[in-house]
């Protein structure tokens, strides 16, 4: 089946700093979606990114389907956005999503 | 976004019984939902597919007869873990599955969870 990794597994940030969250795929895939798990455990949608560039307010996302990975983009971190960011792909149609390992973020005020 | 509900939250049950979850769209109609399962630290692993009005389709070593799933409404799907052991406490998140178009495209909805603990 289809393999998805995420890097780093962890990383600690103080506030105001940027990061790169990757997410490479083994396979072609027709859907690829960006989650942050709180640290109650709500998984939140961030983006739907099968290719291209999305932003939405402090966070982006870039996929570049062709050579199968994803990058999101947190800038001037809050210690709100600490938790577990996931990537995850969809290789059919029917929404059957296959998540990565997940970055866990920590920012440090 | 939409909502997505789960009861209960959390439940302590002692092992040999059964616990029944259950996830709710709140403000749209799912045909599709699917019950997730993670493990301290770990990630998201798919156990079923659950369609409205049909038997859910499991994914490869999950055991169907333990993990009972019904699809009974477009806004309702329970998942029963029968005979739980301490094997099986585990965090649960059910989703709903949203066939967008455009800019949302395909997409789940992902409900708040239920952390079960069996003793």
């Amino acid at each position: 089946g289809i393999q998805v990794e995420q890097s780093p597994p962890d990383l600690i940030l103080q506030e105001g700093a940027n990061s790169t969250l990757r997410c490479n795929f083994s396979d072609s895939v027709n859907n690829l979606q960006w989650f942050h798990q709180n640290p109650w455990g709500q998984l939140i949608n961030l983006f739907y990114i099968p290719s291209g560039t999305k932003q939405n307010g402090r966070l982006s996302a870039t996929t570049v389907a062709t050579e199968r990975y994803s990058l999101l983009y947190i800038s001037s971190s809050q210690t709100t956005d600490s938790g577990v960011y996931f990537c995850a792909v969809e290789r059919n149609q029917g929404g059957k999503l296959i998540f990565g390992q997940g970055t866990e973020l920590s920012v440090k005020p | 976004g939409a909502v997505v509900s789960q009861h209960p939250s959390w439940v302590i049950c002692k092992s040999g019984t059964s616990v029944k979850i259950e996830c709710r769209s709140l403000d749209f109609q799912a045909t599709t939902m699917f019950w997730y399962r993670q493990f301290p630290k770990q990630s998201l692993m798919l156990m079923a597919t659950s369609n409205e009005g049909s038997k859910a389709t499991y994914e490869q070593g999950v055991e169907k007869d333990k993990f009972l799933i019904n699809h009974a409404s477009l806004t309702l799907s329970t998942l029963t873990v029968t005979s739980a052991h301490p094997e099986d406490s585990s965090f649960y998140i059910c989703s709903a599955f949203f066939g967008g178009s455009g800019s949302t495209g395909e997409t789940q909805y992902f409900g708040p969870g239920t952390r079960l603990l069996v003793l």
